[in-house]
């Protein structure tokens, strides 16, 4: 299938520390989009990474992307208490359908 | 501007029941889906709607789960006879149109629990 699958399942670390979160994938894909879920916020879009893109920033997000080894990463860097969260990638193949995994939870300890 | 909503934000229901869950998406958005998420898990994909049109239905789990967007605009997710294994957080999200808008933005999900 086109799920995503996120390594690691957990993660904790200090606060300040960066934290780097893995994504492997099946097929081909249009692009790879990550989201954050809270319990305060529920779901939110982070970043998307296009097929054709290798990196991207957003504030203290990058994302890679290498399509030949299927697989993505997601660094946070200088980590917050508010960015403890679960972390999906989610690859879409088509041009709506999304496909999470199940996660890495991400835990910053203040 | 306001995102998307659902309601109930939390529903039980007795086996056998049926219940209906509402999403309200941001106006405008003319695709919206349905996913399932269940305890420890991703969301995974259950409906697509574009517009009125329900144009993907793949993941709905069984012909008790029905799902319909009439006016294009607010739809309901139909569950009929629950099942204990029907127990999820059920979340709603909508996109807009716009060239190569893929982003999709999530309503806070309602909690069904089966007992």
């Amino acid at each position: 299938s086109q799920q995503g699958e996120e390594d690691p399942q957990a993660l904790s670390i200090q606060e300040g520390e960066n934290a780097t979160m893995n994504c492997s994938y099946k097929t081909s894909i249009n692009n790879l989009q990550w989201y954050r879920q809270n319990s305060g916020r529920g779901l939110v879009h982070l970043i998307l990474i296009r097929s054709n893109e290798r990196e991207k920033h957003s504030g203290r997000l990058r994302v890679t992307l290498d399509t030949s080894k299927k697989s993505s990463s997601l660094l946070i860097t200088a980590s917050r208490a508010a960015d403890t969260a679960s972390y999906f990638c989610a690859p879409l193949s088509s041009n709506y359908k999304l496909t999470f995994g199940k996660g890495t939870l991400l835990t910053v300890n203040p | 501007g306001a995102g998307v909503s659902q309601s109930p934000r939390y529903k039980v229901a007795k086996r056998g029941q049926d219940v209906a869950l509402r999403c309200d998406p941001i106006s405008g958005h003319v695709s919206l889906f349905w996913y399932q998420q269940a305890l420890g898990q991703g969301p995974e994909f259950l409906t697509y709607f574009q517009n009125e049109a329900q144009l993907d239905k793949s993941g709905l789990p069984s012909d008790r789960f029905f799902a319909e967007r009439p006016e294009g605009s607010v739809s309901t997710l139909k569950i009929q006879r629950t099942q204990q294994e029907d127990s999820a957080v059920y979340l709603c999200a909508s996109r807009s149109r716009g060239s190569g808008s893929y982003e999709q933005y999530f309503g806070p999900g309602t909690r069904l629990t089966v007992t």
